[in-house]
């Protein structure tokens, strides 16, 4: 099956930092990867959806220019979260979509933490 | 109401038990998902489907569209099944997911 990389897996950082969150398709290509948020003991919520080439759709209720998504290539889609606050802590987890197997593929997920 | 319910929301089961989780759902889906997660976070997909049933060792999936309802089971379930195990139903033009609350096995030996 495909695979779903995300890096860092782990992150801790300072109140007011900006962390940035990569996902990449290892051995497919991806025009559409999805951002997901999940909150302890909740499911998954989307936040976006990544196009490459053009920009993020938001969900309604995510500040976009909080939550800003770059999927220039067809591999790889970022996420990066600005003046990170507490609140923002959470498990953010990205999927890609490949055309060629018409299913989304899952990545293991980045647990970040706002200190 | 959610538009994709599971049921039960918690399941303890002996060893050796056949488990089944329920999935029922409102939207028109092109697919339904069944993921897998575990205590601490990564997430892994168990099944698509469309339509009828699916198998993977011990693992089974079955969808009747008519009902919109889905079923996982597992055959002689171990613990290292112990999971949160959940549904989402999408697809379409946009291949967005609506995730179930996800039901959480807890397997004893």
């Amino acid at each position: 099956g495909a695979v779903v990389s995300q890096h860092p897996s782990r992150v801790i950082c300072k109140s007011g930092t900006s962390v940035k969150i990569e996902c990449r398709s290892l051995d497919f290509q991806a025009t559409t990867m999805f951002w997901y948020r999940q909150f302890p003991k909740q499911s998954l919520m989307l936040m976006a959806t990544s196009n490459e080439g053009s920009k993020a759709t938001y969900e309604q209720g995510v500040e976009k220019d909080k939550f800003l998504i770059n999927h220039a290539s067809l591999t790889l889609s970022t996420l990066t979260v600005t003046s990170a606050h507490p609140e923002d802590s959470s498990f953010y987890i990205c999927s890609a979509f490949s055309d060629q197997y018409n299913e989304q593929f899952f990545g293991p997920g980045t647990r970040l933490t706002v200190l | 109401k959610n538009e994709v319910e599971q049921s039960p929301q918690n399941l303890t089961a002996q060893e050796g038990e056949f488990i089944t989780i329920n999935c029922s759902y409102s939207v028109g889906i092109s697919a339904l998902h069944w993921l897998q997660q575990h205590p601490g976070g990564g997430i892994v997909s168990l099944f698509m489907l469309s339509s009828g049933k699916k198998k993977h060792g011990r693992l089974i999936a079955t969808i009747n569209i008519q009902e919109k309802h889905s079923s996982l089971h597992i055959t002689a379930s171990h613990p290292r099944d112990s999971a949160v195990y959940i549904c989402a139903a999408g697809g379409g033009a946009t291949n967005k997911l609506i995730f179930g609350t996800g039901t959480l096995l807890a397997v004893q030996p």
